[in-house]
């Protein structure tokens, strides 16, 4: 069956630009994450849906960051005013239990 | 704080058996899990601990002692393409209490399986 599939999945970006990441889940997974990872480092939570309601949002590292998933499927991922320090692989992952999360192969933003 | 530790590095030979060790201190615990992933992928569900104890699963194994806040990553019979990252994640108690939970990952261990 398809997995968590995130476009685009390169996206490079001038600093000040506005970009925006889609993910599209496995169907009927309720729960969804946002992690940021850095190259060499380990994925870093960003935000957390269970379906539309976004119930944890602790990790978004600035207002910058915003996140949403309005029909409890797909969700995106907007990042305004784009900083050098944004540069990074961004991943989505989507769960149906209190067990795995199944990831998405990324995108990978560049800011310049 | 959080925090997850695990060697950067790590080689072997295939064939051979090596163990990936990972400590922790979390404010929270609600299992442990283990993923791999290779350069540019997604990272891949290996194994998750909640319990004491060995769970095993073919090639490889994860060990869990929540008392001394270890775990360990067990893999058997290594291949070429057992070369990767190896992830090492605990799940936060979901701050409503509740059964979901972000992961915290350690910075991961490269290994490199030389023939």
């Amino acid at each position: 069956g398809a997995g968590v599939s995130q476009s685009p999945r390169y996206k490079v970006a001038k600093r000040g630009q506005d970009v925006a990441l889609r993910c599209d889940p496995i169907s009927g997974h309720v729960s969804l994450f946002w992690y940021q990872q850095a190259l060499g480092q380990g994925p870093e939570f960003l935000t957390y849906f269970q379906n539309e309601a976004q119930l944890d949002k602790s990790g978004l590292p600035s207002d910058r960051f915003f996140a949403e998933r309005p029909e409890g499927s797909v969700s995106t991922l907007k990042i305004q005013r784009t900083q050098q320090e944004d540069s990074a692989v961004y991943l989505c992952a989507s769960s149906f239990s209190s067990y795995e999360q199944y990831f998405g192969p990324g995108t990978r933003l560049t800011v310049t | 704080g959080q925090n997850i530790d695990q060697p950067t590095e790590m080689t072997a030979t295939e064939g051979a058996i090596v163990q990936i060790n990972c400590t922790y201190q979390t404010s929270g615990f609600n299992g442990l899990f283990w993923y791999q992933q290779h350069a540019g992928e997604a990272p891949t569900f290996l194994s998750y601990n909640v319990l004491d104890g060995l769970e095993e699963k073919g090639r490889f194994s994860s060990f869990l002692s929540r008392s001394k806040g270890y775990s360990y990553l067990l893999l058997k019979e290594l291949q070429m393409k057992d070369s990767a990252s190896y992830l090492c994640a605990v799940r936060a108690r979901f701050p409503r209490g509740g059964s979901q939970g972000n992961l915290i990952f350690g910075k991961g261990t490269k290994l490199s399986v030389k023939p």
